[in-house]
């Protein structure tokens, strides 16, 4: 079975600091790969995702993610964080799975941006 | 437009009480999903509606019951909920059952007294 890790469960960083949230997961072939990002009481908004090509993909609000098969990783990085983008960020995986298709999410990382 | 509106945007119900949670999208999309969402926790599917029929019900209590009167729109019928039914609930949808790229509503924050 398909699963996405999260390492941090909680990150803390200064405003204008820079930041990476790690996400690893277990896919055999090319994963279909995506970052959500959820403030607190609202829904999820995709901030990019990978298919194919290119490994470095760009998103919005700022966000840029690689995608490293050989360590089999999708971090995400943001060179200047603002105090907006405190929220929590869930990494996940497009299964193709043995009856159908889903969406495997990690478990999360909470993101709190100090002034 | 890559809106999906949910509406209530908050219930609180009791234990004998019936409700509905009403989800909307007019992107064309064809399959739309329902999850259910604990604090600090991922989404949990609970179902899939593909091209207006229900293709997955990842073992759900009979006590949700989806419908989707069509293809713009899904309810969740609620019944005789469980105080551990709280939760964030959460319609999203995609272009087709096999297009992994979702779109998520805002979510109704539901409290079951």
């Amino acid at each position: 079975a398909q699963s996405v890790t999260q390492p941090d469960i909680h990150i803390t960083v200064s405003e204008g600091a820079s930041l990476e949230l790690r996400c690893n997961y277990s896919y055999g072939a090319t994963p279909y790969l995506f970052w959500y990002v959820q403030s607190p009481g609202q829904g999820l908004q995709l901030l990019l995702k990978y298919f194919s090509g290119d490994t470095l993909v760009q998103g919005i609000k700022g966000f840029e993610a690689e995608f490293k098969r050989s360590q089999s990783s999708f971090n995400l990085r943001k060179p200047s964080v603002h105090w907006s983008d405190a929220a929590e960020y869930f990494c996940a995986v497009g299964d193709d799975g043995t009856s159908y298709d889903k969406v495997i999410f990690g478990p999360g990382t909470s993101l709190s941006v100090i002034p | 437009d890559t809106e999906v509106t949910q509406t209530p945007k908050h219930l609180v119900m009791g234990m004998t009480n019936k409700k509905s949670l009403k989800c909307e999208q007019h992107m064309g999309h064809r399959a739309m999903y329902w999850y259910k969402q604990k604090a600090k926790k991922p989404p949990e599917l609970m179902f899939v509606y593909s091209y207006e029929k229900l293709s997955i019900n990842e073992s759900v209590p009979s006590r949700f019951s989806p419908e989707c009167p069509n293809s713009s729109l899904l309810n969740l019928h609620l019944h005789a909920l469980q105080p551990e039914d709280s939760a964030l609930y959460l319609c999203a949808s995609s272009q087709d059952p096999t297009f992994y790229e979702q779109y998520f509503g805002p979510g109704t924050r539901l409290t079951v007294t």
